[in-house]
């Protein structure tokens, strides 16, 4: 299963709202969930479409969408939410990560 | 607090063999299916293998399926990755991962592996 991830790149300001978006190429159900990596460190869970309720996440992190479309919003962006955001199918092996979405500070 | 701790990796010839290992704490190893992540420089999110919590089950990447075996040992809270026939686009950071399924929801700090000759 492909996913592709729009914008590629997103120049926002702090308390901006941004909204990603991912497409997979084929209906997955609610089995999507998004990361965010920050330079020089590991990917952390932000959001589980399955699971929408995860712990130690700020709630300005939202998702929605289901089949094939999702989106991943961000309310009121902090300084610590630039970074870059990679969706990832669980639906079927093997799983596979959209290209990632940079987003950063203007 | 969940620690994933990688080591295997550095650099190797192409057409040799790696072996990495990833020491887990912090939770109870044997309920957690397990991953295998790499991210090649520069690059995105590349998923390797994964297997479930029990080893009856297993899962691999395109862009590994056969030349690599992962595997666990449930006793020693271990998750190990085999791959064969390394070649130069193997070179990445190697992530171990803990699963609730197929969600990823702890990650290692990763070990760097580089095949060059």
């Amino acid at each position: 299963i492909q996913l592709t991830q729009s914008p590629s790149f997103l120049s926002a300001y702090v308390g901006d709202t941004v909204t990603l978006t991912c497409r997979a190429s084929q209906g997955i159900g609610y089995y999507l969930a998004w990361y965010q990596q920050k330079p020089g460190k590991a990917p952390k869970l932000v959001f589980d479409a399955a699971s929408p309720l995860q712990s130690g996440v700020p709630s300005r992190f939202s998702g929605s969408g289901s089949g094939t479309e999702f989106t991943l919003t961000i309310t009121s962006l902090q300084p610590e939410d630039f970074a870059s955001y990679y969706c990832q199918q669980h639906s079927i092996y093997p799983i596979t990560f959209g290209p990632g979405t940079k987003v950063e500070i203007k | 607090e969940v620690q994933l701790v990688e080591s295997g990796g550095g650099l190797l010839q192409p057409g040799r063999s790696l072996r990495l290992s990833c020491e887990a704490s912090g939770f109870t190893f044997g309920d957690n299916a397990m991953h295998w992540v790499r991210q090649r420089p520069g690059g995105g999110l590349d998923w390797v293998s994964g297997i479930s919590w029990d080893g009856s089950k297993t899962g691999y990447g395109d862009s590994v399926k056969g030349r690599s075996t992962i595997s666990r040992d449930n006793a020693k809270n271990s998750l190990f990755l085999q791959m064969d026939s390394l070649r130069p686009e193997d070179t990445a950071l190697y992530y171990c991962v803990r699963g609730q399924g197929t969600v990823l929801v702890s990650w290692g700090q990763g070990i760097m592996v580089i095949v060059s000759s």
